[in-house]
């Protein structure tokens, strides 16, 4: 059983707004998360990082933590193009500050 | 500058014969590991290292060894390439800064067994 999961999309939003990428786990133990946002045949970039319930505000990026419903989500205001990559979501297991990453979800940001 | 650097970025090589892959980092970070991604699967851990000669396996290490005898330095060996093998390897690093379980990524090697 994956212990992180995704939906594979691809999500496709208009330019300018805003897309919501989702994200739950199966382990009540994950302390914090991660995500990560992977370009064509790139490497993986953190771009946001949440350690407790609630949001966290980052430029155009709101990362939500819901401890009690398992989630985790990624919100992007006023989507650009240049937004168009795949988005992974990473909790961190206990040990070793060990990841664990789901799939990935595809975004595409339309003119 | 790159904080991390794999090499080779790219090979071919023939089923059978022994491969080895190599990160290096200069962030002084204590933890290092080996991802492989997969269409399908994501990224998933073939090894880590949270220090100098300490090495663990994550959850695809069949076929995989690996040595860190510098902070610096983790290499990744396949000792008889399969093309099940074949992917995308990462390395990543962890364990500095402000949040000690953030990874940072290498730019990757794409391997391909023929």
């Amino acid at each position: 059983q994956k212990e992180v999961e995704q939906n594979s999309g691809p999500l496709s939003v208009p330019e300018g707004a805003i897309a919501s990428l989702n994200c739950t786990y199966s382990d009540r133990g994950s302390q914090s998360f991660f995500w990560y946002r992977q370009y064509s045949g790139k490497s993986p970039e953190l771009i946001m990082s949440i350690y407790s319930n609630g949001d966290k505000e980052d430029g155009r990026f709101t990362a939500q933590l819901n401890k009690a419903s398992q989630y985790v989500s990624l919100l992007i205001r006023d989507s650009q193009p240049s937004d168009s990559a795949t988005y992974l979501c990473a909790g961190y297991t206990g040990t070793a500050s060990k990841l664990t990453f789901g799939t990935g979800t595809r975004l595409q940001v339309t003119l | 500058d790159a904080g991390i650097t794999q090499s080779p970025r790219h090979k071919v090589t023939e089923t059978g014969t022994p491969v080895t892959l190599r990160c290096h980092q200069t962030e002084n970070h204590r933890y290092m590991y080996w991802y492989r991604q997969d269409p399908g699967h994501g990224l998933r851990l073939i090894h880590y290292s949270y220090g100098v000669k300490d090495t663990d396996k994550g959850e695809v290490s069949d076929g995989y060894s690996v040595s860190r005898s510098k902070t610096e330095d983790f290499l990744l060996t396949l000792e008889s390439a399969t093309s099940s093998q074949t992917s995308v390897y990462f390395c990543a690093t962890g364990g500095g800064g402000l949040s000690y379980n953030e990874q940072f990524f290498g730019p990757g090697t794409r391997l391909t067994v023929l």
